[in-house]
């Protein structure tokens, strides 16, 4: 989805460095996620933020961290790279509907491998 | 603990058949399920939702069903075609609003 753009695409890195995966929206929503996604194990969540200030742990943080630097802008780091991080990452948007959650819209993702 | 899964991981369909995939999920406070497309080197798209207090909806070619009862939900593609060739996933979301996926299934067409 052009709205929602992840930069970069494909990453190859080495154990222990520092990456930072950016993920930039123009669809004006105020909430935004970042996954992981490993063959076999479905899409996982790592963060998620509801706003600006808001900031949440998923069901796999550990060894990422996030920035919400603009309602437009969320940033994932991998502080120091482990190979079984090697995986297709993906930015994803909602907001709030007056039914409630509502759908969210997927960048196009980040393959990243960590030699 | 809270899941959302798949029946079968793979199936094959002939083109222009209907195709049927079907989910279970285990949490019955989830109010918002939604059916995605994910083509291969791309992000999942949305195809299709449905609310709690509906039990069908329908869209272009394709139609769910959500069964409270037995906690089941299933994506119906009319007259499969070849770019319907895909890993589709449900998913839902509890009132907590943090969103689960299940770990999808491939459609494959066979000519």
């Amino acid at each position: 989805d052009a709205d929602v753009t992840q930069t970069p695409r494909n990453r190859i890195t080495k154990t222990g460095k520092r990456i930072m995966l950016e993920c930039s929206q123009t669809k004006g929503h105020d909430r935004m996620y970042w996954y992981r996604q490993d063959p076999g194990l479905g899409l996982r969540l790592i963060y998620y933020s509801f706003d600006v200030k808001d900031i949440n742990k998923g069901e796999i943080s550990d060894g990422y961290s996030v920035s919400r630097q603009a309602q437009a802008k969320f940033s994932l780091s991998l502080e120091s790279a482990i190979p079984n991080q090697t995986a297709l990452y993906f930015c994803a948007t909602s907001d709030l509907t007056k039914q409630g959650a509502g759908e969210q819209f997927f960048g196009p993702g980040t393959r990243l491998t960590v030699l | 603990g809270e899941s959302v899964g798949l029946h079968l991981p793979t199936l094959s369909v002939q083109e222009g058949d209907n195709s049927i995939i079907n989910c279970a999920y285990s949490n019955s406070a989830s109010d918002y399920f939604i059916w995605y497309k994910q083509e291969s080197g791309k992000g999942p798209q949305f195809i299709i939702d449905i609310r709690s207090n509906m039990d069908k909806r329908q869209g272009q070619r394709v139609t769910v069903l959500l069964n409270k009862t037995v906690k089941h939900l299933s994506l119906q593609i009319a007259a499969t075609q070849p770019g319907d060739s895909a890993v589709y996933f449900c998913a839902e979301i509890p009132r907590d609003d943090k969103i689960i996926f299940g770990k999808g299934t491939r459609l494959h067409i066979l000519p």
